[in-house]
Order: C-alpha cells, then structure tokens, then sequence
C-alpha cells in the first residue's frame, strides 16, 4: 500500500544537539510538506517542496532545515538555534492538483532531555 | 486577521445524534478550497471532504456533508449518525489559489461522542 512514513515515531533531543526527522513517500507525489503541532493547537507549516532540489519557508523555519534530492524523501532538521523544538512533527505529501488533499504520516513526537 | 477560524474548542454529542463543527475563513482569493482533517488521540491526519469555491452543490462524503455558505465565508462539517469511534479532534484548513498551495488550518474543535 502506498503512504507516508515518517520516523521514528518518538525523538529525544539533548540541549544543543541538532536532530534529523525522516519522511518517506511512495505515492509518487511531486509535493512535500512538513507541519509542527503544539498541545491543543492546529498545525504550522515549517517549510515546503514542490519539486526536488527546491524548497521554500513556511510561517515558522527559523531553526529548521530541509533538503529534497529524491521525490521520496524529505528530511527535516531541527537545528540547536529552534529554542522550543519540543512538539509534534507531521509531514505531508500531495499531488499536482490544487483540489487533491495533502496526505499525511504518522508523525514524529520530539522531546528535550 | 485568522484566515481559518474554529470557534468552538470542544463539542459533546450523544451517539446516533448528528453534529455541525463550525469554520469560517477569511480570503480575498476568488480560488480556493477547503478541507476537513480528523485527528484520532493516535495522531495521524486523516481527510474527510473537500470543498471547491467554484463547486455548485456542497460536498458529501458518506456521513460526512459540508454546509458551504460562500457569502457568509462559512464551511461547516456536518456529521450525521456520530459513532464513538468520530471522538477525535476536527481541523478546517484552506488553500488559496490554485497549483501547489500550502493549507492554512484551524485550530480545530475536540469532539466527544458519548454513548
């Protein structure tokens, strides 16, 4: 069946320490989304992809990066410059059409030690 | 200004009843599209339905149907028949403009189905 996987499921950081969140798709999509959810709040786009080799902002990437060298693939990275990285990361993929909805995985729950 | 407003933070309804979970947004975009997200306790977003600024008729999906109120900037999620397994918390989202657009989301609204 195809979807989104993302690992791991749980990630604990340590002050300082940069982390990497991987998100893999085999829906063959072009686009590719990362969100960040905090406790009792709705999602906020960290950064997007709508081809490979290019990436932009969303409303909150300071502290973040990304990079998208394969259609599949779409790591996130949370730098030590994210003071508050504790939170749910969900990432998503879509297809070319504005009307098709975008496609999410399981997320990643990231904690500070 | 919020583009996506969810004003209700917790709603309770009595299994078999029906259930309207508000949004209304805010965009000058003649295009756009709205989209509900159920998100079980497990995390994952999960699509319900979908609606078009040029759809003519609301869209249904099962026990899912969409009140679309395009003057008043309102897309209601309605749920007819709740089941307890619809406990989750609901998400309105929008995207403007057409190609690859990002998804602007609520802050959505906790739904308790009680038996």
């Amino acid at each position: 069946d195809g979807g989104i996987t993302q690992s791991p499921k749980y990630l604990f950081r340590k002050e300082g320490q940069n982390v990497t969140l991987s998100c893999e798709q085999n829906l063959n999509h072009d686009a590719m989304y990362w969100y960040r959810q905090d406790p009792g709040q709705g999602l906020r786009l960290i950064y997007y992809s709508q081809i490979v080799n290019d990436f932009q902002k969303g409303d909150i990437a300071e502290g973040y990066s990304v990079s998208r060298e394969k259609k599949e693939s779409f790591p996130l990275t949370v730098t030590s410059a994210q003071k508050n990285p504790t939170a749910f990361y969900l990432c998503a993929s879509s297809k070319r059409n504005s009307n098709q909805p975008q496609h999410f995985g399981d997320g990643t729950r990231l904690s500070i030690l | 200004a919020q583009k996506i407003t969810q004003t209700q933070p917790g709603m309770f309804v009595q299994e078999k009843e029906a259930v309207t979970l508000d949004c209304t947004y805010d965009t000058s975009d003649p295009s756009y599209g709205l989209f509900w997200y159920k998100q079980p306790s497990s995390g994952e977003m999960i699509f319900l339905i979908y609606q078009g600024s040029y759809d003519q008729q609301n869209a249904t999906e099962g026990r899912y149907s969409l009140n679309f109120q395009k003057a008043r900037k309102s897309a209601n999620l309605v749920i007819s028949a709740s089941q307890l397994g619809d406990s989750a918390m609901y998400f309105c989202a929008m995207r403007e403009g057409e190609g690859y657009s990002t998804l602007t989301f609520g802050k959505g609204t906790m739904l308790l189905v009680s038996p």
